[in-house]
């Protein structure tokens, strides 16, 4: 089946800093990639919807500059969460679309926790 | 848009038990529908999904029947195990022909030995 991979599974950094998540396909090309947040005990919040070497799409209420996305390759995209701070702590997951299915693949994603 | 209404739960069974997870939608036409596990500090695996009206998605022991005249797609297996323990969301898609999906809440799933 499809994999995503996500990178890293979990970081810790001070409040300040800026924290680079990746998300890949490994076995397919993704045309899109989404990007959501999840709260503990919640559902997932769509953040962002990303076309390879296009600007993301982001959903009402998420700040664009906050999080920076970037869809460079059809196997590659990261989110940049800017001047982290602790309210920015959350499980960030990536999924991927492609290969002519319209099924979503999830990466296993990314706890961010910031001091 | 379309929206999904599932069992919040938290559910609690003993091994071998039946389950049942119930989802409801509203939606404009006949999308596809799924439900999507998480397993504890992980992402999202798709479980099963069925594309139209009276499709049986299954997989791993669990079912769920698309059904257009109770918009539902609930979500059974006759006997779980401690492996399934997990939280399931049912999904489907924002709109039609949108690859975006919308998510129920989830519900948590224990089952103790």
């Amino acid at each position: 089946g499809a994999v995503v991979s996500q990178h890293p599974s979990w970081v810790i950094c001070k409040s300040g800093t800026s924290v680079k998540i990746e998300c890949r396909s490994l076995d397919f090309q993704a045309t899109t990639m989404f990007w959501y947040r999840q709260f503990p005990k919640q559902s997932l919040m769509l953040m962002a919807t990303s076309n390879e070497g296009s600007k993301a799409t982001y959903e009402q209420g998420v700040e664009k500059d906050k999080f920076l996305i970037n869809h460079a390759s059809l196997t590659l995209s990261t989110l940049t969460v800017t001047s982290a701070h602790p309210e920015d702590s959350s499980f960030y997951i990536c999924s991927a679309t492609g290969g002519g299915k319209n099924i979503q693949y999830f990466g296993a994603g990314t706890r961010l926790s910031v001091l | 848009g379309n929206s999904v209404t599932q069992m919040e739960g938290p559910v609690t069974l003993s091994e071998e038990a039946f389950l049942t997870i119930n989802c409801t939608y509203t939606a404009t036409g006949y999308p596809s529908l799924f439900w999507y596990v998480q397993y504890p500090g992980e992402g999202l695996q798709l479980l099963l999904k069925a594309t139209k009206a009276d499709d049986k998605g299954s997989n791993k022991g669990f079912e769920a029947t698309y059904r257009k005249e109770t918009t539902s797609f609930h979500l059974e297996k006759g006997s779980v195990q401690v492996s399934d323990s997990a939280v399931y969301f049912c999904a489907l898609p924002t709109q039609g022909g949108s690859e975006k999906l919308v998510f129920g809440k989830g519900t948590k799933l224990t089952v103790n030995p």
